[in-house]
């Protein structure tokens, strides 16, 4: 799978759009993008995944750039909630390998 | 609907003994996979399920670890003589595996183990 960048950590203000960026410049084209976060003390927490196309769900949107060589989580108005490990991983199709890669992820602190 | 459950969500032992940790994975799901996290790591790949069998055991660090889904449901991650270095929270995770294309993990809320 390829391996994915992210920032180490970032502040986001409570209310206001949180922009996660993730770079994967080696992606395949066949493989997916996913958004996973941690909470403190709990168990990975799937956000979104996506292919080509930007998606949007209850959690978040995901937007990837059109060369897919790069996306961006948004979480349109963050929560104190929010506060968590954002991990971006780029993944095969079940059928070709099935685990994940976890990197260091963004440690996302959004504040009052 | 009810998602991955782990038992128990705590485990102290002392170093050399045996220690079962049970993941029971969403109903339906037939990939099960087991991950480990250190502190301040993200989690690690041990080994993949796919029904009964392991179909990617790559990822268990040496023999002492080993891991079972005798009927494809519930899976017993096991560890022998366990050393301090095991310390860790051991996650569990299950799919649909659908038949090429996507496939989402669910993830459990772990089980943390301290070998004192």
């Amino acid at each position: 799978d390829a391996k994915t960048t992210q920032p180490t950590s970032m502040d986001c203000a409570e209310g206001r759009a949180a922009n996660l960026p993730c770079n994967h410049s080696t992606i395949s084209g066949n493989e997916y993008v996913y958004w996973y976060r941690q909470i403190h003390s709990q168990g990975p927490q799937y956000i979104i995944h996506g292919l080509k196309n930007n998606e949007t769900n209850e959690m978040a949107s995901l937007i990837i750039t059109e060369d897919r060589k790069s996306s961006t989580l948004i979480l349109p108005h963050a929560t104190l909630r929010d506060t968590a490990v954002y991990y971006c991983i780029v993944r095969a199709p079940a059928n070709a390998g099935n685990m994940l890669t976890f990197g260091g992820g963004t440690r996302l602190m959004v504040k009052p | 609907g009810a998602g991955v459950s782990q038992t128990p969500s705590n485990k102290v032992t002392e170093k050399g003994k045996y220690v079962e940790l049970r993941c029971d994975p969403i109903s339906g799901h037939t990939a099960l996979y087991w991950y480990r996290q250190s502190l301040g790591q993200g989690p690690e790949f041990l080994i993949y399920f796919q029904g009964t069998g392991a179909a990617d055991d790559s990822g268990l660090p040496n023999d002492r670890f080993f891991a079972v889904r005798p009927e494809g449901s519930v899976s017993t991650l096991k560890i022998q003589r366990t050393e301090r270095g095991d310390s860790a929270v051991y996650l569990c995770a299950s799919s649909l595996m659908p038949a090429g294309g996507e496939d989402t993990q669910y993830f459990g809320p772990g089980t943390r183990l301290t070998v004192l």
